[in-house]
């Protein structure tokens, strides 16, 4: 089945550390989707990237789709970065499903 | 970003009742989904739905399960009848596209809590 798993489970940095959080999948893919999800659950969508780098502020997505892998590199933390981070693979043939991985749980304390 | 939105917030039912959630979606999309997720668990995938049909739902997609959108209003999950399993955040989420280019990108609204008691 498919399968996405993400890394660390739960980060915690001092503000100002980086911090690069890791996602693994074992099935072919369209896409991955990255997103924050804020402690009250909604969530923002961060990065949609099938293959390559993607640059938004101080937030930077690498996907390398031969090694099965996607990244999500955080420099500079603030204290408002807290929250859960996921990844979710864009998986379909009819219509567009998202397969989630588990999330990782970031804390940045001031 | 794009905003999708999600009628009611938070619902509380007695098992065996019924249930419609709503969603009002990104306007110009033409892709929609349900997700649902348990607290503390993984979000999983429910259904999606293009052009008035679904078009790939998932185990978790019970019978007592449907999604419509009639007429371009809300889209919308009914759920008939309730269990208590079914108790879990429901997020709406929507694309213009689909297929591997960013229109694919899934916008989620803020979720409904549901609470089967």
């Amino acid at each position: 089945g498919q399968q996405v798993q993400q890394s660390p489970a739960s980060l915690v940095l001092q503000e100002g550390e980086n911090a690069e959080l890791q996602c693994n999948f074992s099935t072919s893919l369209n896409s991955m989707q990255w997103f924050y999800q804020r402690p009250g659950g909604s969530l923002v969508s961060l990065f949609y990237n099938p293959s390559g780098t993607k640059h938004s502020g101080r937030l930077t997505s690498t996907t390398v789709i031969k090694e099965r892998r996607s990244s999500l590199h955080i420099s500079s933390s603030q204290t408002t970065d807290s929250g859960t981070y996921l990844c979710a693979l864009v998986y379909g043939s009819s219509g567009n499903k998202l397969i989630f991985g588990i999330g990782t749980l970031l804390s940045v304390k001031p | 970003g794009p905003k999708v939105l999600q009628i009611p917030s938070h619902q509380i039912i007695d098992m065996g009742q019924m249930v419609t959630l709503n969603c009002d979606p990104v306007s110009n999309h033409l892709y929609f989904y349900w997700y649902k997720q348990i607290l503390g668990q993984q979000m999983e995938f429910l259904v999606n739905f293009y052009n008035g049909k679904v078009m790939e739902k998932s185990k978790l997609f019970k019978d007592q399960f449907s999604v419509e959108r009639p007429d371009g209003s809300y889209f919308t999950l009914k759920i008939q009848p309730t269990a208590l399993e079914d108790s879990a955040v429901y997020f709406c989420a929507s694309s213009r596209d689909w297929g591997g280019a960013d229109q694919d990108t899934q916008y989620f609204g803020p979720g409904t809590r549901l609470l089967v008691l």
